[in-house]
C-alpha cells in the first residue's frame, strides 16, 4: 500500500524568504505525484502534479516541485513567499490509472501548515 | 465552469444520530470520491463511484456509514449511528476519464458530533 510523509508539521518562514516543503511517499510502482493547498475553510486547491518525463514540474502561484526516485521525494519549493501563502500543504500520491478511466482514491501526507512572518 | 457542490457546509449533531451529506460533482464528471479529514491530519478516502458502481469502499466503515448514487451524478453519504470520532470534515471530489489525473475538491461538510 502507499504512504506519504511529510515530515514537517509546522514551518515558519519570513514573507520574501525561500520555502521548500518536504515530502516522502512510499509506493511500488511509478507513483502519480501531487501538491494540494487548503487555505482556513476552503477546499483543497490543486498546486501541481507528476506523471512522468521531467522530473521539474511546475505550478500554479509560482510554486514548483522535483521528483527524485532515488530519494522517494517530491519535494514543494518557493522561490520568495508572499503572506498569502500562509495555509496547510499537503502531498498526495496515487496509483496508477486503471485501463477502464479513472484514477485511484489518492493517499494523503498529514500535512505542512506553512506560517508567514512579516 | 461550475465546481464541486457540498451541503450543508456545517453540521453538528448529538452521537448515535444520523446524518447525511450531499455532493453533486462537476458536471459530466464519471468519478466521484468521499474523504474524510479529521482535524490534523490529511484527507483520507471513504469511497469511489465510477458512474453509479462503486469502484472501491475498503476504508469506509460498513457498519455505519453508507453511500450511494443511484443515477451516476450526484451522491449521498450517510453515518447511522454516529460516534463521536466521526466529527470531521468530509470532503467530495470528482474527475473526468479523459482527464483523470485530477480531482476536484468541494468545501466539504464539517460535521461534529457532541
Amino acid at each position: 500500500a502507499q504512504s506519504v510523509t511529510q515530515p514537517d508539521i509546522h514551518i515558519t518562514v519570513s514573507e520574501g524568504a525561500s520555502l521548500e516543503l518536504r515530502c516522502n511517499y512510499s509506493y511500488g510502482a511509478t507513483p502519480y505525484l501531487f501538491w494540494y493547498v487548503q487555505s482556513p475553510g476552503q477546499g483543497l486547491q490543486l498546486l501541481l502534479k507528476y506523471f512522468s518525463g521531467d522530473t521539474l514540474v511546475q505550478g500554479i502561484k509560482g510554486f514548483e516541485a522535483e521528483f527524485k526516485r532515488s530519494q522517494s521525494s517530491f519535494n514543494l519549493r518557493k522561490p520568495s513567499v508572499h503572506w498569502s501563502d500562509a495555509a496547510e500543504y499537503f502531498c498526495a500520491v496515487g496509483a496508477k490509472m486503471y485501463s477502464g478511466g479513472g484514477a485511484d482514491g489518492l493517499t494523503f501526507g498529514k500535512g505542512t501548515h506553512l506560517i508567514i512572518q512579516p | 465552469e461550475a465546481g464541486v457542490a457540498q451541503s450543508p457546509r456545517y453540521k453538528i449533531i448529538e452521537k448515535r444520530q444520523s446524518v447525511a451529506f450531499w455532493c453533486n460533482p462537476i458536471s459530466g464528471h464519471a468519478t466521484l470520491y468521499w474523504y474524510q479529514q479529521i482535524l490534523g491530519q490529511g484527507p483520507k478516502l471513504l469511497i469511489q463511484f465510477q458512474n453509479n458502481g462503486v469502484v472501491d469502499d475498503s476504508q469506509l466503515p460498513k457498519d455505519r456509514f453508507s453511500a450511494e448514487r443511484l443515477k451516476g451524478v450526484d451522491s449521498t453519504l450517510k453515518i447511522q449511528p454516529a460516534k463521536l470520532e466521526d466529527s470531521a470534515v468530509y470532503l467530495c471530489a470528482s474527475s473526468s476519464l479523459q482527464h483523470t489525473d485530477t480531482q476536484y475538491f468541494g468545501p466539504g461538510t464539517r460535521l461534529t458530533v457532541l
